[in-house]
């Protein structure tokens, strides 16, 4: 079956700094997820990407979704501490939706 | 306010108990699922339910017992639950089950199983 891996499981940065946190589906997907929990919440949706190579820019991030639609990456410009939180991503495929790990990342002021 | 409410938010139950878990969305979506989240683990889909019918089930073990009485409420039944049950277990919901889009979640109800 599909399977989803997320790397890396944790990140500390100093405050300022880049992050990036990676995707990998077993499978190609439909389109993939990202979502954010903060600790001590909930996941709350970031973005979805469909198309194959797309980038889409939400202030300090960028999400990619590969060419072959089987990887994904979520890049934080100049983290801040209000950057905290777990990132997960979540493919989706013929009724099949698999979350990632999570990338942890904590920042330093 | 992500319109998704779990209640309790927070349960404590012996291994012969029997409580449950509530959820409630006021977003006039079609499907709601639950997901138990354990630590250093993915999220785990345990039951999806689209338009009060039941369209996955993810061989979760009979000591959970969904229940949709309607489109905006879900329950999650327990039963002589295992100390490795002890999790935080996430509703959510969305438009509609096949090709969800976002997943709209509630705030969790954190578990302990003595």
């Amino acid at each position: 079956g599909q399977q989803v891996m997320q790397i890396p499981q944790y990140q500390h940065v100093q405050e300022g700094e880049d992050f990036t946190t990676y995707c990998n589906s077993s499978t190609t997907l439909s389109n993939i997820q990202w979502y954010k929990q903060r600790p001590g919440g909930h996941p709350v949706f970031l973005i979805q990407l469909v198309k194959s190579g797309e980038v889409k820019k939400q202030k300090r991030l960028t999400f990619q979704f590969g060419e072959a639609k089987k990887n994904s990456s979520l890049h934080i410009t100049a983290t801040q501490t209000t950057d905290v939180g777990t990132y997960f991503c979540a493919g989706y495929n013929n009724n099949d939706m698999r979350f990632g790990a999570g990338t942890r990342l904590t920042v330093k002021p | 306010e992500t319109g998704v409410t779990q209640t309790p938010r927070h349960l404590v139950m012996g291994m012969t108990n029997k409580k449950s878990l509530k959820c409630e969305q006021h977003l006039g979506h079609n499907a709601m699922y639950w997901y138990k989240q354990s630590a250093k683990k993915p999220l785990e889909l345990m039951f999806v339910y689209s338009l009060e019918e039941r369209v996955e089930n993810n061989s979760v073990p009979s000591r959970f017992s969904p229940e949709c009485p309607n489109s905006s409420h879900l329950f999650l039944h327990l039963h002589t639950l295992q100390p490795e049950d002890s999790a935080l277990y996430l509703c959510a919901s969305s438009q509609g089950a096949h090709d969800p889009g976002e997943l709209f979640f509630g705030e969790g109800s954190r578990l302990t199983v003595l």
